[in-house]
């Protein structure tokens, strides 16, 4: 079975900070990765996704994220956080002969001005 | 362009009745999507056509959950008996070719209210 976690259901950043969003995948083969925002009555938005090129994608809005294979993990970061940042954070896997996707339970972030 | 559209946006209904949530895709997307999310969980997959075809319908929850495609392009999801565990945001996404690797595009969703 395939599963997403991700540690820590809110995150709170002051502007300028360190965005840090973590997610572990469980899976048996190196899945496809994904990374989606959700604005408040918006529909889920791809931010970055990875497909088994570089390891270290970089998304839009200035968020990147790094698949590191020997741990499981495909964290969201981005250097400096802005109060547009402020939404909802899902990861997701999908495996190469699957058309499923499993999403995490989402971690929403807060930026303090 | 025009990106993955839901209609209603809200829908109260009663316990036991039927209801229809429509949802319509990129135009030239083959892939077709099905989501439903509670409140405070992320997206749960229920069901993937790929062209007219219900290519993976594993995620619907039971026989009261059905979904259509007729042409290949808008899809029409189907609950019968309606019950208030059904409360759930619906959503919708379309690829453009179904590929493990492709990017889902959503839509805004359909928040159903099982009263």
């Amino acid at each position: 079975a395939q599963s997403v976690t991700q540690l820590g259901s809110h995150v709170s950043v002051s502007e300028g900070a360190l965005v840090l969003l973590r997610c572990n995948y469980s899976s048996s083969v190196p899945p496809y990765l994904f990374w989606y925002v959700q604005y408040p009555n918006q529909g889920l938005q791809l931010l970055l996704k990875y497909t088994s090129a570089a390891t270290l994608v970089k998304g839009i809005n200035g968020f990147e994220a790094e698949f590191k294979k020997s741990e499981t993990s495909f964290h969201l970061t981005k250097p400096s956080a802005h109060m547009s940042d402020a939404a909802e954070y899902f990861c997701a896997v999908s495996l190469r002969r699957s058309n499923q996707f499993y999403f995490g339970t989402g971690t929403s972030l807060t930026v303090i001005p | 362009g025009a990106g993955v559209s839901q209609t209603p946006s809200n829908k109260v209904t009663e316990k036991g009745k039927y209801v229809e949530l429509r949802c319509d895709p990129i135009s030239g997307h083959t892939a077709l999507y099905w989501y439903r999310q509670s409140l405070g969980q992320g997206p749960e997959f229920l069901i993937y056509f790929q062209g007219t075809g219900a290519a993976d319908d594993s995620g619907l929850p039971n026989d009261r959950f059905f979904a259509v495609r007729p042409e290949g392009s808008v899809s029409t999801l189907k609950i019968q008996r309606t019950e208030r565990g059904d409360s759930a945001v619906y959503l919708c996404a379309s690829s453009q070719s179904g590929g493990a690797s492709d990017t889902q595009y959503f839509g805004p969703g359909t928040r159903l209210t099982v009263l």
